[in-house]
């Protein structure tokens, strides 16, 4: 079975730019997160699809951070504009149920 | 916010010794999981346990939860240098938002 797939690996950008970031979750899995992970920390979450409908973003800052996951597949979140504390890997995950959480390898940014 | 406290921050040993590493956590669960993350890499489950199990076996790896002291303990015996890596304990709430919350983590790094 593929795992999810997250790109880009890295990306580096100024504060105030925009950027994306994008993941395809494991074929099947209903269930899809989006948790930010900063440097010696546990993830947070941000946002939790199911399907194509958002179950929590609670955590999200909406005015700057925007999520979604179109036809209920992949899914790209996005910050515009960026902060210097956003500078964090930015972890994408799905789960069949509730749980296990199956995790890519996160897209790492740096924001200077 | 985090919801698991682990302990300790960073734990090193010899190989082949066993590592324990402890969780506690604050609110009432559904079950508690623990998650391990090699550097640069995404976070895999390992292994959950249930609020009402008391402990689980899973390999070199064993769970234990105290649902009474809201704390949880995983025990890594006979370790390998593979096994350096963080681990993570994540507690599935009962009700609420935020479902999966992780907590800081340990970092353990196992010398040849």
């Amino acid at each position: 079975e593929a795992g999810v797939a997250q790109s880009p690996r890295y990306k580096i950008i100024e504060k105030r730019q925009s950027v994306a970031f994008w993941c395809n979750p494991i074929s099947g899995h209903a269930t899809l997160y989006w948790y930010q992970q900063i440097l010696g920390q546990g993830p947070k979450l941000l946002i939790q699809f199911q399907n194509n409908g958002v179950v929590d973003d609670s955590q999200l800052p909406k005015d700057r951070f925007s999520a979604e996951r179109l036809k209920g597949v992949d899914s790209t979140l996005k910050i515009q504009p960026a902060k210097l504390e956003d500078s964090a890997v930015y972890l994408c995950a799905s789960s069949l149920g509730s749980t296990p959480l199956h995790f890519g390898n996160g897209t790492r940014l740096t924001v200077t | 916010s985090q919801q698991g406290e682990e302990d300790p921050q960073a734990l090193s040993i010899q190989e082949g010794e066993n590592a324990t590493m402890n969780c506690s956590y604050k609110t009432s669960i559904n079950n508690l999981q623990w998650y391990r993350q090699n550097s640069g890499r995404g976070l895999v489950h390992l292994i959950l346990i249930r609020s009402n199990e008391r402990e689980k076996h899973s390999g070199r790896l064993r769970v234990t939860l105290d649902t009474s002291k809201k704390s949880s303990s995983l025990l890594i015996t006979a370790s390998r240098a593979a096994d350096t890596a963080s681990y993570f304990c994540a507690t599935e709430k009962i009700q609420g938002a935020q479902k999966l919350v992780f907590g800081q983590g340990t970092r353990l790094t196992i010398n040849p």
